[in-house]
């Protein structure tokens, strides 16, 4: 099973600052389709995930230009810029090129200075 | 708008059954795979089950293979997950989840929709 290292565990951020969140996979995530399956959510407290950015680099519906990610192979990145309060709460990575099963990364607390 | 419902869980003694239901509502339900993920208290996200759109294919994480069933009914737009040979372990949130797109069900796909989730507690 492809294993996920989310880095850093917590992350303290001041408001309208800048974070990234690293995510590295145990094997590469391109798929022979040529594509790289690799997602990122957030979980606010108290609710259920939500879908932030597919397919390394690709916002979902309604989610802020604020949020990108980047990488390949098997290291990726999610950084949010202008980070506002609605932000907090706990970054995952999943992937999903080597299924089953799906793995995601062990998450990532964003939290107020 | 894509809503789906989870129900079923509560509390139950280690070794017993329960199975849970996920009601699916603004999309065609018979053209999506799905999945249960689940989530212990104060821990990550994994991933439990999957299910193809005609039923045909599933699949399970290993923590719960050969005691938890997933399957559904499309013509009642629902999921379920039958939890038998409970463990204290297996305490967690499930939720339901739909991918973004319909696809083969071993095309790669991920979790674009969630339901808020049942809680699931195994104490004696």
């Amino acid at each position: 099973d492809v294993l996920m290292t989310q880095t850093p565990v917590s992350l303290p951020v001041s408001l309208g600052g800048q974070v990234s969140i690293s995510c590295r996979s145990s094997q590469s995530l391109v798929h022979s389709d040529g594509n790289t399956y690799l997602h990122w959510y957030l979980q606010k407290p108290g609710q259920s995930p939500q879908l932030l950015i597919y397919r390394v680099s690709n916002r979902f519906s309604g989610v802020p230009d604020r949020f990108s990610g980047s990488g390949s192979g098997t290291d990726f990145t999610l950084k949010i810029s202008r980070v506002e309060p609605e932000d907090l709460g706990v970054y995952y990575c999943l992937q999903s090129t080597h299924f089953p099963p799906y793995t995601f990364g062990a998450g990532t607390k964003l939290e107020l200075k | 708008e894509v809503q789906l419902v989870e129900s079923g869980g509560g509390l139950v003694q280690p070794g017993r059954s329960l199975k849970l239901s996920c009601a699916a509502s603004g999309f065609t339900f018979s053209d999506y795979n799905m999945a249960w993920v689940r989530q212990a208290p104060t821990k990550g996200l994994e991933w439990v089950a999957s299910i193809s759109y005609g039923g045909s294919n599933t699949h399970y994480g290993d923590s719960v293979k050969g005691r938890f069933t997933i399957s559904r009914d499309n013509a009642k737009s629902t999921l379920y997950l039958q939890m038998d040979s409970l463990r204290s372990e297996d305490t967690a949130t499930y939720y339901c989840a739909r991918p973004m797109y319909t696809t083969d069900y071993y095309y790669p796909n991920w979790f674009a929709y969630w339901g808020q989730g049942t809680l699931v507690t195994v104490s004696s």
